[in-house]
């Protein structure tokens, strides 16, 4: 199993429509989560931190379940501009203690009129 | 306020080159991460600088090396390059080696031929 692992995308939605993605880990030590915003051939940006009691920023909301082990990110009210690849990050334990960043490969999105 | 860059912005190698790449963080960040990202995949973390010592390596050769220089900046090299090692790689930036949230540069677009 993958260390961090999102949905098959690419997601097709209308505008206006509102759009979940999950990302699951596998390593139950984790301690810090994030969503990152990729455009074509550009580099990631961060979109936002995930909190345990689960965090939102505007149209967009992030949750955590540690007890299942995924993330999630909800976008309301979809716009086309929120067409894009949104990576999960999840920073698992790696041997010695120290934390390695961990990205998922990406969920597609495309918003369309 | 500056965000993180990268030089050069493409480069084209032979196999069996060595090649460098160069970042500067953003403004206020002391750490330095690098990740290589090949066409559909996420960003795969390859090492991170402090205090311009190596703290943490992902699962790559050798072949990868890197350094930090007082100003914080820091340099990628790679070795001996192979096709494989096309891809993009990308610089990130962050304050201490905590879990805060971490800045990417624009990336060097890696070819080789």
């Amino acid at each position: 199993r993958k260390e961090v692992e999102q949905d098959p995308g690419p997601f097709n939605v209308p505008e206006g429509a509102t759009v979940a993605f999950n990302c699951t880990y596998s390593n139950s030590a984790s301690q810090s989560f994030f969503w990152y915003r990729q455009d074509c051939r550009k580099e990631p940006k961060l979109l936002m931190s995930v909190y345990s009691s689960g965090n939102e920023d505007g149209r967009f909301t992030a949750q955590l379940n540690r007890a299942s082990q995924y993330i999630s990110l909800l976008i309301r009210d979809s716009k086309l501009s929120d067409s894009a690849t949104y990576l999960c990050v999840v920073n698992p334990r790696a041997s010695g203690g120290s934390y390695i960043p961990t990205f998922g490969r990406g969920t597609s999105l495309i918003v369309h009129p | 306020d500056a965000g993180v860059t990268q030089s050069p912005t493409h480069l084209i190698k032979t196999r069996g080159q060595q090649v460098t790449l160069r970042c500067s963080p953003k403004s206020g960040h002391d750490t330095v991460s690098w990740y290589q990202q090949a066409l559909g995949q996420g960003p795969q973390f390859i090492f991170q600088y402090y205090e311009e010592e190596e703290r943490q390596r992902g699962n790559f050769p050798d072949r990868f090396s890197g350094h930090q220089f007082p100003n914080y900046s820091s340099e990628l090299n790679v070795n001996a390059l192979l096709l494989g090692d096309s891809a993009l790689y990308l610089c990130a930036s962050r304050a201490g080696t905590g879990w805060a949230e971490q800045y990417f540069g624009p990336g060097t677009r890696l070819t080789v031929t």
